[in-house]
């Protein structure tokens, strides 16, 4: 069955520290990848997602993440992690093809970031 | 830009009640999605629709129905409101694996 894992429930770094949110996904077919930023009291917010090409995309905030099919993941990095970061993070996978695709997401990570 | 807007932000209902929340689209989106979001489990696809008066089950639709008649409208139902559903529940349209999601609507069922 198709499913995403967050390995990581929740994270703590330290202003200005770098960031590395897991993601892996099961699903047979080519993935569509997602990760979205949910702050307290607010929506989702996509970051980035990924279709195909570069295997490394560029999202808003400063934020990034690689594909790498071999390990069937999709981690979102940032090198230097802000206050205004702290927030829930998920990563989910677009399964079916476009005109019928459906999101499911990983259980969340939650970013705690100390002054 | 697409705006997926939940008809309420917060509601609290009584166990047993039948409760409604609804959710418009203002792109033609072909699809439309329930979700729930709970702390630790993110969020479950509850129901989805890929067109008008169509609808399939997602991973969690005991307890839930929904309601499809326009396209730009899709109803979630809880025909018998239990305090298990107590939730955040998300509505969000797309089209082509561009997704928006509406800000949510917090259910307390006491």
């Amino acid at each position: 069955a198709q499913s995403v894992t967050q390995p990581d429930i929740h994270i703590t770094v330290s202003e200005g520290a770098s960031l590395e949110l897991r993601c892996n996904y099961s699903y047979g077919a080519t993935p569509y990848l997602f990760w979205y930023v949910q702050s307290p009291g607010q929506g989702l917010q996509l970051l980035l997602k990924y279709f195909s090409g570069d295997t490394l995309v560029q999202g808003i905030k400063g934020f990034e993440a690689e594909f790498k099919r071999s390990q069937s993941s999709f981690n979102l990095r940032k090198p230097s992690v802000h206050w205004s970061d702290a927030a829930e993070y998920f990563c989910a996978v677009a399964i079916g093809s476009g005109n019928t695709g459906k999101l499911i997401f990983g259980q969340g990570t939650t970013l705690q970031v100390k002054p | 830009d697409v705006k997926v807007t939940q008809s309420s932000r917060y509601l609290v209902k009584r166990t047993g009640e039948k409760v409604f929340l609804e959710c418009v689209q203002d792109m033609d989106h072909e699809n439309m999605f329930w979700y729930r979001q709970d702390p630790g489990l993110g969020l479950r696809l509850i129901y989805f629709s890929y067109d008008v008066k169509m609808k399939e089950k997602g991973d969690i639709p005991e307890g839930y129905s929904v309601s499809r008649e326009k396209k730009e409208r899709f109803s979630l139902i809880l025909e018998s409101a239990s305090t298990n559903q107590t939730s955040m529940y998300l509505c969000a349209s797309s089209i082509e694996h561009g997704y928006t999601f509406g800000s949510g609507t917090r259910l307390t069922v006491v």
